[in-house]
């Protein structure tokens, strides 16, 4: 079965403000995380990653946390931008895993209203 | 600097005719991997392969379905006999080792009619 879930499908958001994508895992010897966005009839886009040594890690406009008691991911968005809008994938390596595989979440829908 | 170049972008074929799906990798890049997306779900692995070897197909159903990275040339998903419910857009990616994340190509859309 799945490794990862999403607390919700969908996400709408006004231009300007913070967005904040969850993601749920499920192995606990996981011990690095992906973020992809993927925009409409394109492939999915690496956004940041984070190993389990680490509870955060930021980026440009984005950080991406990891509460490794609960086992939970969130990647947010500080001012969101119509560019933003996408489906957001949370990624972790599967198990077992010969090499480098990831099992990915459902998505979630980010919808960014000007 | 391209990335990773996904041909043809869309496919349609008749149920029992074969699809070809091409992949290139990133220059340099020598572990190829691709994936499956259905619509509104998430990327489901298929097969991992590095130059001339197949390192993990457990993704990929038995029958029909076969995967290559010759020594030379892009990497190859064959699906034979298709199905409907072999519709789906499948996506190649690449990395330079097992550390690394993956840069994806834009994806082979498939539909059987």
């Amino acid at each position: 079965g799945e490794n990862v879930g999403l607390h919700l499908p969908t996400l709408s958001v006004q231009e300007g403000d913070n967005s904040i994508i969850n993601c749920a895992y499920s192995n606990s010897a996981s011990d690095y995380f992906i973020w992809y966005k993927q925009e409409s009839g394109k492939g999915p886009q690496f956004i940041i990653d984070i190993r389990s040594n680490m509870d955060k890690r930021q980026g440009q406009r984005v950080t991406v946390l990891l509460n490794k008691t609960v086992k939970h991911l969130s990647l947010q968005i500080a001012a969101t931008q119509p560019g933003d809008s996408a489906v957001y994938f949370c990624a972790e390596p599967s198990s077992p895993n010969t090499g480098n595989q990831f099992y990915f979440g459902t998505g979630t829908s980010l919808t960014v209203i000007p | 600097n391209a990335g990773v170049m996904q041909n043809p972008r869309h496919l349609v074929r008749r149920r029992g005719q074969e699809a070809r799906l091409r992949c290139s990798p990133v220059k340099g890049h020598s572990h190829v991997y691709w994936y499956r997306q259905l619509p509104e779900e998430g990327l489901k692995f298929m097969v991992y392969l590095q130059k001339e070897n197949i390192i993990d197909e457990s993704g990929m159903p038995k029958e029909r379905f076969s995967a290559e990275f010759p020594k030379e040339g892009p990497s190859i998903l064959r699906i034979q006999q298709v199905v409907r419910g072999d519709s789906a857009a499948y996506f190649c990616a690449s990395s330079p080792g097992q550390a690394y994340g993956y840069t994806f190509g834009s994806g082979t859309r498939l539909t059987v009619v």
